[in-house]
């Protein structure tokens, strides 16, 4: 069964530096979405795009977070300089279309701890 | 603005026991609405869906009906086994005639006892 694909599962890294997650959506997938889920609380879309183009961006701390698509299929999400609050759960999730309707699959998650 | 709100939790109950997870939302509009499932150490699952009012979602024994008039979404099952152990969240998509995105509750830990 295709799967979202996402590295690494864990990281730890100290606050000022720079952290980088990937994901792989399921093939044929023009959406991919990526969200924050802080301990206790839901899901919170950062970035969502069609094929490579940003379609919804206006969650995303843009002085310290940047997301890229590049040939629309796989993803980057950086974080530069990590703060403490950015310790989450980052989801990846793709979908095959934009309708209200469409199921997202989401991948298993980065826990980042910033210390 | 589109908001999940979800009763909160945990929700502690004996194998067998019925089930009901409170969701109310506010949308603009007529929303899809979803519940989905997160097993300890995994990603979110869709349970259930439904699109338009008075719809009905089911899988796996769960259930939720869309009440627009009560703008609701309640889950519930018959009877709960350990299995169902994990966090539900109730979700919509708003129509916003573009494109789509998933707007979560903060989720309800369910802890099922043998």
């Amino acid at each position: 069964e295709a799967e979202v694909a996402q590295s690494p599962r864990y990281k730890i890294t100290e606050k000022s530096q720079a952290v980088a997650f990937w994901c792989d959506p399921i093939s044929g997938h023009a959406t991919l979405y990526w969200y924050r889920q802080i301990l206790g609380q839901g899901p919170e879309l950062l970035v969502q795009f069609q094929d490579e183009s940003v379609v919804d961006d206006s969650q995303l701390p843009k002085d310290r977070f940047s997301a890229e698509r590049l040939k629309g299929v796989d993803s980057t999400l950086k974080i530069q300089p990590a703060e403490l609050g950015d310790s989450a759960m980052y989801l990846c999730a793709s979908s095959p279309a934009t309708g209200m309707n469409t199921e997202a699959f989401f991948g298993q998650g980065t826990r980042l701890t910033v210390v | 603005g589109n908001s999940v709100t979800q009763m909160e939790g945990p929700v502690t109950l004996s194998e067998e026991a019925f089930l009901t997870i409170n969701c109310t939302y506010t949308a603009t509009g007529y929303p899809s609405l979803f519940w989905y499932v997160q097993y300890p150490g995994e990603g979110l699952q869709l349970l259930l869906k439904a699109t338009k009012a008075d719809d009905k979602g089911s899988n796996k024994g769960f259930e939720a009906t869309y009440r627009k008039e009560t703008t609701s979404f309640h889950l519930e099952k018959g009877s709960v086994q350990v299995s169902d152990s994990a966090v539900y969240f109730c979700a919509l998509t708003p129509f916003s005639g573009g494109y789509n995105k998933l707007i979560f509750g903060a989720g309800t830990r369910l802890a099922v006892h043998p």
